[in-house]
């Protein structure tokens, strides 16, 4: 079956502008987790949604950075006035129900480029 | 503050040659270990471990975990060149909030040569 796609593949903004990266998970896959993985870096966590559960944003780095996934499926990440530190791959990862015993299912990612 | 180290950050070998990829961790809540295996972008899975010495092999690969120690070893034998990869170490823990997370490391570069 389809695995977790990610859109765009590759986006370049300036300096202050917002942008918006896609995720649609594995169909059925009730978790639906956001990294980052910037040059030379390991992933970071972003954020967790579970279910129907409010989301643990724990790993958001300012308030420009939100979430929202809509009917427990496709889930967009924005990026407010984005700034050069926030060029980065974003990874988009699904698993069949949440907690780690369940395999994550990442997406090929989008690389995000603020000139 | 939660930390993953990975050691070394990049190795360079010959085909054939077996290689050792070190993980050591200081995670509060700690539920398991992962390694992944990126090749391009997305990470694919290779173990997940949650007892301590107790090792799990696929085919050339094996890993196990000393939760004594809070580190894990990867193991690569006979390496071949589409090993050439980064491999990233991540520990699963528990958040305040009741939910669970990874943790990752900086990743270990392997090229390997043929």
């Amino acid at each position: 079956g389809a695995g977790v796609s990610q859109s765009p593949s590759n986006k370049v903004t300036e300096k202050g502008k917002d942008v918006e990266l896609r995720c649609d998970p594995i169909s059925g896959h009730t978790a639906l987790y956001w990294y980052r993985q910037s040059l030379g870096q390991g992933l970071e966590f972003l954020i967790y949604f579970q279910g129907n559960s409010a989301p643990d944003k724990s790993g958001l780095p300012s308030d420009r950075f939100s979430a929202e996934r809509t009917g427990g499926s496709v889930s967009t990440l924005t990026i407010q006035r984005t700034q050069q530190e926030d060029s980065a791959v974003y990874l988009c990862a699904s698993s069949g129900v949440g907690g780690l015993e369940n395999e994550q299912f990442f997406g090929p990612g989008t690389r995000l480029t603020v000139l | 503050e939660d930390k993953v180290v990975q050691s070394p950050l990049s190795l360079v070998v010959h085909e054939g040659d077996t290689v050792t990829l070190n993980c050591s961790y200081e995670v509060t809540n700690f539920r398991s270990l992962l390694w992944y295996k990126q090749e391009k972008k997305a990470p694919t899975f290779l173990f997940m471990l949650t007892s301590s010495g107790i090792e799990k092999k696929s085919g050339r690969l094996s890993s196990i975990l000393d939760k004594k120690e809070l580190s894990s070893i990867l193991n690569i034998t006979a390496t071949q060149t589409g090993d050439s990869a980064i491999y990233l170490c991540a520990v699963g823990k528990l958040t305040q909030g009741g939910s669970e997370k990874l943790v990752f490391g900086k990743g270990t570069k392997l090229t390997v040569n043929p």
